[in-house]
């Protein structure tokens, strides 16, 4: 089992949708979660960090975590075009394990 | 402008030759990460620095080397000895182990 498992995808939705993507985890120690958005071809860009149970709001994005299920979600509002791209998770404690990544494609 | 920068954007290696990867950062981080990445496994932890003049082995640390001289540099020497050398390398930094992570813009490898 690996520690960190996400969806790949493909997830096309419709602009304008919102998107929930999702993570789980196996580790109980992990006390800290990333969400990140990767174009093709470039380095990963920080969506969200969070350390605690709860949500987390910024812009359009929402961070969930529920460390007593060990589920990571992240919800996109408005979904635009231009969120097409992967999206990975990453949950840790002093260093970071990464999911694969779930591709998205908003249609216009 | 803060940020990290990877050099070079792409690189081509012989079988057999050893290649350094740079990677430099102005964000006055403590902490610094190499990853690689493969179509469908993700991003896989090869080193980390907590602070200059110390790193550790990730997960996937056979056949590559780092050094940590200085607080702003973290170059990778991917050697011989990797079996499977062609990935995308992406460096990363942060403030202290377990902050958010910042990437670079990464490096393609690929070993003709």
């Amino acid at each position: 089992q690996k520690e960190v498992e996400q969806d790949p995808g493909p997830l096309s939705v419709p602009e304008g949708a919102i998107v929930s993507l999702n993570c789980t985890y196996s580790n109980s120690a992990f006390q800290y979660f990333m969400w990140y958005r990767q174009y093709s071809r470039k380095g990963p860009e920080l969506l969200m960090y969070t350390y605690s149970s709860g949500n987390k709001e910024d812009g359009r994005f929402t961070a969930q975590v529920d460390k007593s299920s060990k589920y990571i979600s992240l919800f996109i509002r408005d979904s635009q075009p231009s969120d097409s791209a992967t999206y990975l998770c990453a949950a840790g404690t002093y260093k970071y394990i990464f999911g694969t990544g779930t591709r998205l494609k908003v249609l216009a | 402008d803060g940020g990290i920068t990877q050099s070079p954007k792409y690189l081509f290696r012989k079988e057999g030759q050893n290649v350094t990867l740079s990677c430099e950062q102005n964000l006055n981080h403590d902490a610094m990460y190499w990853y690689r990445q493969d179509p469908g496994q993700g991003l896989r932890l090869i080193y980390y620095s907590q602070i200059v003049n110390d790193f550790q082995k990730g997960d996937i640390a056979e056949g590559y080397s780092v050094s940590r001289e200085k607080k702003e540099s973290f170059p990778l020497t991917v050697t011989s000895a990797q079996k499977n050398p062609t990935a995308f390398y992406l460096c990363a930094s942060s403030e202290t182990l377990n902050t958010e992570a910042f990437f670079g813009q990464g490096t393609r490898l690929t070993v003709v």
